[in-house]
């Protein structure tokens, strides 16, 4: 089945770690992104990718980073740059540009301790 | 700027009544939009989208949205909700941001709860 996975799940961590969310995708799609999502909120978008090797800043980029050596993983890493990092974060995906549809992996819940 | 509003935080429904959530949208040109919907500690799936033609759009499980222009409103409906459907719907619009790429941006969400 073709789809984006997420990994952890769950995920502690403690305030002044750097901690790696995986998201990998099977769908041949060319672009990715990362999502935070808040209780009460809607989703904002943290980094975009259009093609390997490529990665742009979405709107609340301070804190986090990101790679895109492989077209089927985007691992975001949360540092401790980040002031509020405690968060569910959303990797999606999209065909690439012109496409508009994302599809939307099954989410990694943040917990700073 | 673009932006998406769910007026309603909460909405209640007894099984099989009919439901409308709103969705207001502002944005300058002819918008892509989007209903997604999330269960509990889940990712977002989505259930309809329009970009253009038909202004009565079908989805999934049953779900409808209608794009109206003269009122920049997206409402998703269904005639007869069941237990399974509670959980929340985000409406999104496509903002194109350049290079051909689009961001979403989302509203806030609204989160359904089903009575027996």
């Amino acid at each position: 089945d073709g789809g984006i996975t997420q990994s952890p799940k769950y995920l502690f961590r403690k305030e002044g770690q750097n901690v790696t969310l995986s998201c990998e995708q099977n769908l041949n799609h060319d672009a990715m992104y990362w999502y935070r999502q808040d209780p009460g909120q809607g989703l904002r978008l943290i980094y975009y990718s259009q093609i390997v090797n490529d990665f742009q800043k979405g709107d609340i980029a301070e804190g986090y980073s990101v790679s895109r050596e492989k077209k089927e993983s985007f691992p975001l890493t949360v540092t401790s740059a980040q002031k509020n990092p405690t968060a569910f974060y959303l990797c999606a995906s999209s065909a690439g540009r012109g496409a508009v549809t994302q599809y939307f992996g099954p989410g990694t819940r943040l917990t700073v301790l | 700027a673009q932006s998406v509003t769910q007026p309603d935080i909460h909405i209640t429904v007894s099984e099989g009544a009919s439901l409308e959530l709103r969705c207001n949208y502002s944005y300058g040109a002819t918008p892509y939009l989007f209903w997604y919907v999330q269960s509990p500690g889940q990712g977002l799936q989505l259930l309809l989208k329009y970009f253009s033609g038909d202004t009565l759009v079908q989805g999934i499980k049953g779900f409808e949205a209608e794009f109206k222009r003269s009122q920049s409103s997206f409402n998703l409906r269904k005639p007869s909700v069941h237990w399974s459907d509670a959980a929340e719907y985000f409406c999104a619009v496509a903002h194109f941001w350049g290079d051909s790429s689009y961001k979403l941006i989302f509203g806030s969400g609204t989160r359904l709860l089903v009575r027996p």
